[in-house]
């Protein structure tokens, strides 16, 4: 079974930066994953799949991509809105979660 | 506009089963799977499992093999999750979402606090 760890647990960072989440996974991939973002009392969003594409209404500001067995998310100028829970997703296995709040 | 509406919330007792219900609308319920996942504090995002409605095609997680039941009714476009023997640590939210292979899934329920406490 696939094991997903996601670094860090938490990123604190300011409005305008760029900011890069790592997901790592215990063997190798296909390129059935994604990535999610959940504010509070909200169900996750799907932000990315197929590793670098956005979803419908996705800015463009966020990123996707794979090196090996590390998938990345980059949010290249962190917005107000974009402070939340982000999980990655292989199948059925999900990462355990980066938070990234105000600095 | 796809839609999946979830029951609501759920109280029950240690050893009691419990029954939560997922209705969708704007797009053909029986064309795509509906996953269920559940979110605790301490486990996170956990799949639960899976059914195809247009044929019944069912899966499970093995971590909830024999616990849990996924059903849905065509008629109803309506996908149900029924969990049996339910402990303290089932205490959850429950969401439904929408998948198409691979399991990524692009529309969520908005989720049904369970509480189970004696």
């Amino acid at each position: 079974e696939v094991v997903l760890t996601q670094s860090p647990d938490t990123l604190s960072a300011s409005p305008g930066e760029r900011v890069t989440l790592s997901c790592r996974a215990s063997q190798s991939l296909t390129s059935s994953f994604a990535w999610y973002q959940q504010k509070p009392g909200l169900p996750p969003r799907l932000l990315m799949y197929g590793v670098s594409t956005r979803a419908a209404g996705v800015p463009a500001r966020f990123s996707g991509s794979q090196s090996g067995t590390e998938f990345t998310l980059t949010i290249s100028s962190l917005q107000s809105e974009d402070f939340a829970v982000y999980y990655c997703q292989y199948y059925r296995t999900f990462g355990q979660g980066t938070k990234v709040d105000i600095k | 506009e796809v839609q999946l509406v979830q029951s609501g919330a759920e109280v029950k007792k240690p050893g009691e089963s419990l029954i939560i219900s997922c209705q969708v609308s704007g797009y053909s319920f029986t064309s795509q799977w509906i996953g269920w996942v559940r979110q605790t504090p301490g486990k996170g995002l956990e799949w639960m499992g899976s059914i195809f409605p247009g044929d019944s095609d069912t899966r499970y997680s093995p971590s909830f093999q024999g616990r849990v039941t996924i059903s849905g009714d065509k008629s109803l476009s309506t996908a149900y999750l029924r969990l049996t023997g339910l402990k303290a640590s089932d205490t959850a939210i429950y969401y439904c979402a929408r998948s198409g292979t691979a399991s990524i899934f692009d529309y969520w329920g908005q989720g049904t606090l369970v509480t189970v406490s004696s």
